[in-house]
């Protein structure tokens, strides 16, 4: 059974453009989540959605948005874009929301200059 | 500037000897917790979990104990072998009923020597 899938794996933006990353969950699961990695803040949690509702959303300022589609798919939107934006996005997927067994995606780096 | 990383811990291990890796939470209230071992360019990859109705769950070669007294997690690993090396974290889950979200700990390294 495929993993969660998520793309593109390297992104190189410049400040102020705007970032889209896209994740597939595992076959069945309903809820994705998004994380940002960063060597200065670890892992933090920017949302949850579940049946393409927004269930749960981090400390994150507004230019950070995402979305989820009809058949789980999820994209997750970055406005302009700052330095500190840079890091390692990653999506999990459960199948249901609050469920074990949350199972991650090996991200997208992104890297703005 | 320059950014200034968290001071990741390091354990470091001979092969074959046991390693445990301690983790404190700050909720009460969570209810289901999570170990994930993160390999370098790789996602979090899911290890062993416990609710917080147990103290300590077993898998192949890992166990967790939970302590809710003093809200301390700790992943002990058996006979650690050198695949073992990785970032480990401990995640807590704050499930409101409608909605999760995991919080995660700074990890700790784990270097197994030969």
């Amino acid at each position: 059974k495929a993993g969660v899938t998520q793309t593109p794996r390297y992104l190189i933006k410049t400040r102020g453009q705007q970032v889209t990353l896209s994740c597939s969950p595992i076959s069945g699961h309903r809820s994705v989540s998004w994380y940002q990695q960063t060597p200065g803040q670890g892992l933090q949690f920017l949302f949850e959605y579940f049946s393409e509702t927004q269930r749960n959303k981090g400390n994150f300022p507004g230019r950070f948005s995402g979305r989820q589609f009809s058949n789980s798919r999820s994209e997750m939107n970055v406005s302009t874009l700052e330095l500190g934006d840079s890091a390692l996005y990653l999506c999990a997927s459960s199948l249901l929301t609050g469920q074990r067994g949350y199972t991650f995606g090996s991200g997208t780096r992104l890297t703005v200059v | 500037g320059e950014s200034v990383g968290l001071h990741l811990p390091t354990l470091s291990v001979q092969e074959g000897d046991n390693s445990i890796i301690n983790c404190a939470y700050s909720n009460s209230a969570s209810d289901y917790f999570i170990w994930y071992k993160q390999e370098s360019g790789k996602g979090p990859q899911f290890i062993i979990d416990i609710r917080s109705n147990m103290d300590k769950r077993q898998g192949q070669r890992v166990t967790v104990l939970l302590n809710k007294t003093v809200k301390h997690l700790s992943l002990q690993i058996a006979a650690t072998q050198p695949g073992d090396s990785a970032v480990y974290f401990c995640a807590e889950n704050g499930y409101t009923g409608t909605a999760s979200k995991l919080t995660f700990g700074t990890g700790t390294r784990l270097q197994v020597t030969l």
